[in-house]
């Protein structure tokens, strides 16, 4: 069974602390590793997909990596703004659904 | 371009009452999913149509609920004899041809009292 675990569950920073999220992902054949925003009562935002070992992906103050059994999502000087929940998720081979984490609730303050 | 949108944003019910939950993808998508997302998860795959049939339905919790897509657009979920363990809110998403990438829309937020 496909699993995808995300640390901390809550993270909070000082605006310009830089720090990392973690997913942990167990998923049958990796088809792709996705990271999604999503603010208090709104649908998830998608923000990257990572398909092999070793890439990245940048965009503003956020970059993604991936490894063969994790990802992380790295914010450099965070702002207010950049507070959400964080969620990554996982597409396994032969399925189209995404299993995904619990998220990391991220509070960046001024 | 509109992005995907659902309706009602919000929908109480009493347990035991029957629920319709309206998708509309964005235009040209043909792949559609739904999850459901409890306070404090992340969203847990239901269902996934391609076109206008369900290509994977091993997420539906059990047979009250029932998902349709008739004309390859708009979709609906079905909740039968609600109970209150189906409060959460129901996410739709969409996506194009094989791309990847999943497109969310705002959710419908389901409180069974």
């Amino acid at each position: 069974e496909d699993q995808v675990t995300q640390s901390p569950e809550a993270l909070r920073l000082q605006e310009g602390e830089s720090s990392s999220l973690n997913c942990s992902y167990t998923v049958s054949g990796l088809r792709g590793l996705f990271w999604y925003r999503q603010d208090p009562g709104k649908g998830p935002e998608f923000l990257f997909t990572l398909y092999s070992a070793g890439e990245e992906k940048e965009k503003e103050r956020l970059k993604a990596t991936l490894t063969k059994k994790e990802s992380f999502l790295h914010i450099t000087a965070p702002k207010p703004e950049d507070s959400a929940t964080y969620l990554c998720g996982g597409r396994g081979t032969g399925r189209r659904a995404l299993t995904f984490g619990s998220g990391t609730r991220l509070q960046v303050q001024p | 371009g509109a992005g995907v949108s659902q309706t009602p944003s919000n929908k109480v019910t009493e347990k035991g009452k029957y629920v319709e939950l309206r998708c509309d993808p964005i235009s040209g998508h043909t792949a559609l999913y739904w999850y459901r997302q409890s306070l404090g998860q992340g969203p847990e795959f239901l269902i996934y149509f391609q076109g206008t049939g369900a290509a994977d339905d091993s997420g539906l919790p059990n047979d009250r609920f029932f998902a349709v897509r008739p004309e390859g657009s708009v979709s609906t979920l079905k909740i039968q004899r609600t109970e209150r363990g189906d409060s959460a809110v129901y996410l739709c998403a969409s996506s194009f041809g094989r791309e990847e990438t999943q497109y969310f829309g705002p959710g419908t937020r389901l409180l069974v009292l």
